[in-house]
């Protein structure tokens, strides 16, 4: 079974912070996505590793940067955590589209709440 | 553009009856189709997808979906609802060669025993 490990599942941060929110996969995925969930607005996709060192940005990438070193983890960084960004984080991992399956593949999340 | 429209927020259900979430798709070219599961405080779990061939789906937990090509809908069914399938459900699509989903906002259901 695909196994997508997140660091935290809980977290609780103050204002301006620097916050690390870490992925790891262990299905050798090409494709590693962060996502932030709230009520109301479904998943957003925050940003997209298509392979290492890669990266492009999705719908709401403002306020946030990622870094990917090696092809199983994906990190998520808040530069300075604000209070709307108190959300559940949710991370995933796939093939590349075209290589079967290339069914997303997600983390138990990581509630944050910054105060 | 890939979108998915999931028209109810909530759908309320009694145990045993028949369950369908309704979700329609707007995407270029050939869709791919998923469903997602979301229980309390917990991750998104894979239902079932249509990729091609035959429109009926099957999937985790008694789950089948049916694609409707002319109607642009993947709605979800379940025969008989279990109070265990109260949950948040996700419809998601995108395009061949796109590796990119687009999230529906998510149904509650609620099965009442």
């Amino acid at each position: 079974d695909v196994k997508v490990t997140q660091s935290s599942r809980y977290l609780v941060k103050r204002t301006g912070e620097k916050v690390f929110l870490e992925c790891v996969q262990d299905m050798d995925h090409e494709n590693m996505f962060w996502y932030r969930q709230d009520p109301g607005l479904g998943l957003r996709l925050i940003y997209f590793s298509y392979d290492v060192k890669m990266k492009e940005k999705g719908d709401i990438p403002e306020g946030y940067s990622v870094s990917r070193e090696k092809k199983e983890r994906f990190s998520l960084i808040l530069e300075s955590a604000s209070t709307n960004q108190t959300s559940m984080y949710l991370c995933a991992s796939s093939r590349r589209s075209g290589q079967a399956p290339d069914t997303q593949y997600f983390g138990p999340g990581t509630r944050l709440t910054v105060l | 553009a890939q979108s998915v429209a999931q028209p109810e927020d909530q759908v309320n259900v009694a145990e045993g009856n028949p369950l369908t979430v309704k979700c329609t798709y707007s995407v270029s070219g050939n869709p791919y189709l998923f469903w997602y599961v979301q229980y309390p405080n917990r991750g998104l779990q894979f239902l079932l997808k249509y990729i091609t061939g035959d429109n009926l789906v099957k999937g985790s937990y008694g789950f089948e979906a049916e694609f409707n090509k002319s109607q642009t809908s993947f709605h979800l069914k379940k025969p008989s609802a279990l109070v265990s399938d109260s949950a948040l459900y996700f419809c998601a699509v995108r395009s061949y060669g796109n590796n990119r989903l687009a999230f529906g906002k998510g149904n509650q259901v609620v099965v009442i025993p």
